[in-house]
């Protein structure tokens, strides 16, 4: 099983619709969590960080489920400047050094 | 402005020829790394630095070097290239690791010829 797991998509969602991703994590102990943002050939971009009372910044929802070892991200109302590809990341227990990337959910919002 | 600073963003080359990939970055992190993200597998972590003169190997070191004399910089260097090296490569920085976020830099689209 992949330490870090996203079903690749495309999710085409219509613009206004509200869609979930989630990203499954093997390893029970994970510490931090993080969602990034990349779009077409650009670098990841930070989206929000991933809390054990989970968290909200205006359209965009961030929530863990240790229990089931998954996160998911929540985007409402969506824009068609959505459209790009969501990557989980997730730190495994054991050091700060390193963090494991998900392979992406790309999202295409279409008009 | 904070950011990371990779150079240069497009590169081709041949199989062999030495090079380096530059970072830089100005928000007095500790810490710097560099992946690489091919289509299908993600990024995958080659070298990791946590502070000044402290390097350690990521997933998939073989066929690349780093050095950290200065916390701003940190080089991606290829010795002698090959064309399974032919990839996207990004350079990242956080304050402390593992618990910020990362910046990370524009990317370097090397092509091995």
């Amino acid at each position: 099983r992949k330490e870090v797991e996203q079903d690749p998509g495309p999710f085409n969602v219509p613009e206004g619709a509200t869609v979930a991703f989630n990203c499954t994590y093997s390893n029970s102990a994970s510490q931090s969590f993080f969602w990034y943002r990349q779009d077409c050939r650009k670098e990841p971009k930070l989206l929000m960080s991933v809390y054990s009372s989970g968290n909200e910044d205006g359209r965009f929802t961030a929530q863990l489920n240790r229990a089931s070892q998954y996160i998911s991200l929540l985007i409402r109302d969506s824009k068609l400047s959505d459209s790009a590809t969501y990557l989980c990341v997730v730190r495994p227990p054991g050091g700060y050094q390193k963090v494991t990337f998900g392979t992406g959910t790309k999202l295409q919002v279409i008009p | 402005e904070a950011q990371v600073t990779q150079n240069p963003r497009y590169l081709i080359t041949v199989t062999g020829k030495k090079l380096t990939v530059t970072c830089s970055q100005n928000m007095n992190h500790e810490y710097m790394s560099w992946y690489r993200q091919d289509p299908g597998l993600g990024l995958r972590q080659i070298y990791y630095s946590m502070n000044v003169e402290v390097t350690d190997k990521g997933d998939v070191p073989e066929g690349y070097k780093v050095s950290r004399k200065e916390k701003r910089n940190f080089p991606l260097i290829l010795e002698s290239p090959s064309p399974n090296q032919t990839s996207l490569y990004f350079c990242a920085s956080s304050l402390k690791a593992g618990i910020d976020g990362y910046t990370f830099g524009s990317g370097t689209r090397l092509t091995v010829v």
